[in-house]
């Protein structure tokens, strides 16, 4: 079975302080990762996918395989930031694609 | 591009009854998903449509089904409605043949089951 697993509910910091969001993830086989981002009163969008090892505003995940993690990161913190980030995993082809399984979120707050 | 859309946006059921949430996807794209989240919950996969069938199902029951049209819109329909189903119900939409495997959402329906 596919479970993502996000430990923080809630996670403030300071502008210009770095954040992690952390994720992990249990699958048997050959996961798709991604990360999903709800700002207030906006749809959910995607942020970022693993296999193409991309960035987006300012934003930065590896996945770990060994650990079975996709943390997200970002060196320094800006207010528009604050926002629900969910971590979300896919199987890669087969009858399952496109059927994405969500952590329960973590809110950002991003304090001035 | 409208991008995916949803309607109605909020709506109040009453306990047994039975109600109809619509879902036009991306200009181009093929595949819908539907998704129920609860308050302080992750979205959870209800069931995905491709060709007017439904390809894969996720943990629920009957009283949950779909349909999708030949212009690939899609309803979710939810028969003898409990106070359990009131949620947030959206609606992706991604393209079965691209290399990017990404959906796009819509802004969701609240259901509201009293």
């Amino acid at each position: 079975a596919q479970r993502v697993t996000q430990p923080e509910k809630l996670l403030s910091v300071f502008k210009g302080a770095p954040v992690e969001l952390k994720c992990n993830y249990s699958y048997s086989g050959s996961p798709e990762l991604f990360w999903y981002v709800q700002y207030s009163r906006q749809r959910l969008q995607l942020l970022l996918r693993h296999i193409s090892r991309e960035s987006i505003k300012g934003f930065t995940a590896d996945l770990n395989k060994g650990e079975t993690s996709f943390h997200l990161k970002k060196p320094f913190a800006q207010e528009e930031d604050s926002a629900m980030y969910y971590c979300a995993l896919s199987n890669a082809g087969g009858t399952s694609y496109g059927k994405l399984t969500f952590g329960q979120g973590t809110i950002l707050t991003v304090h001035p | 591009d409208a991008g995916v859309t949803q309607s109605p946006t909020h709506l109040i059921k009453t306990r047994g009854q039975q109600v109809t949430l619509r879902c036009s996807p991306k200009s181009g794209h093929d595949t819908v998903s539907w998704y129920q989240q609860a308050l302080g919950q992750g979205p959870q996969f209800i069931f995905q449509y491709y060709e007017e069938e439904e390809r894969q199902r996720g943990n629920f029951p009957d009283r949950f089904s779909g349909h999708q049209f030949p212009n690939y819109s899609s309803e979710l329909n939810v028969n003898a409605l409990l106070l359990g189903d009131s949620a947030l119900y959206l609606c992706a939409s991604s393209a079965q043949h691209t290399t990017a495997q990404r959906s796009f959402f819509g802004q969701g329906t609240r259901l509201t089951v009293v």
